[in-house]
């Protein structure tokens, strides 16, 4: 079983829908918790942290249970920009080693 | 302020071959950490340098190996390519915190091809 899980996708949405993204970690030792984007042929860039509070940027919002080992993201009023590669990211201890789980694929369309 | 650099960005070897790549953090980052990312794949975790140390350790062989310089550069060395080498490499640079964990940036990557 992988450490991260993630449904690959592609999820297909038009402009302006809601869309939701879940992963699951096996660690229950985990310590941080993130959302990476990826763009194609890009590097990983950090589109936000996630707390069991849960927290918001704007059109996204992610949340954690840690009871569940469960990460989510929401996107709302997709653009066409946001059409990427969504990784969700776990730290498992202090030294900072991030587990990755394989990405889910949003391609929003006009 | 320049952003983590990595060279080159594309690379073309041989099985059996040896392969250098670099990488300059962030300017104020201590840490370096390399990651192998394969095609459709998220990135998997190799390993971290730290005052010239590797400090973490990810499931690579010996093969891959790795360097920090005074300056907080780094490289990534990996002997005896293998076609499953192909892959993008990454770098990302950190603060070394004692508590608590920093945000890892990411360079561009080298794209690595084995033939």
């Amino acid at each position: 079983r992988k450490e991260v899980e993630q449904d690959p996708g592609p999820f297909n949405v038009p402009e302006g829908a809601t869309v939701a993204f879940n992963c699951t970690y096996s660690n229950s030792a985990s310590q941080s918790f993130f959302w990476y984007r990826q763009d194609c042929r890009k590097e990983p860039k950090l589109l936000m942290s996630v707390y069991s509070s849960g927290n918001e940027d704007g059109r996204f919002t992610a949340q954690l249970n840690r009871a569940s080992q469960y990460i989510s993201l929401l996107i709302r009023d997709s653009k066409l920009s946001d059409s990427a590669t969504y990784l969700c990211v776990v730290n498992n201890n202090a030294g900072n080693m991030l587990t990755f789980g394989g990405g889910t694929r949003l391609m929003v369309k006009p | 302020d320049a952003g983590v650099t990595q060279s080159p960005t594309h690379l073309i070897k041989t099985r059996g071959q040896q392969v250098t790549l670099r990488c300059s953090p962030k300017s104020g980052h201590d840490t370096v950490s390399w990651y192998q990312q394969a095609l459709g794949q998220g990135p998997q975790f190799i390993f971290q340098y730290y005052e010239e140390e590797e400090r973490q350790r990810g499931n690579f062989p010996d093969r891959f190996s790795g360097h920090q310089f005074p300056n907080y550069s780094s490289e990534l060395n990996v002997n005896a390519l293998l076609l499953g080498d192909s892959a993008l490499y990454l770098c990302a640079s950190s603060l070394h915190r004692t508590l608590g964990t920093d945000t890892q940036y990411f360079g561009p990557g080298t794209r690595l091809t084995v033939l």
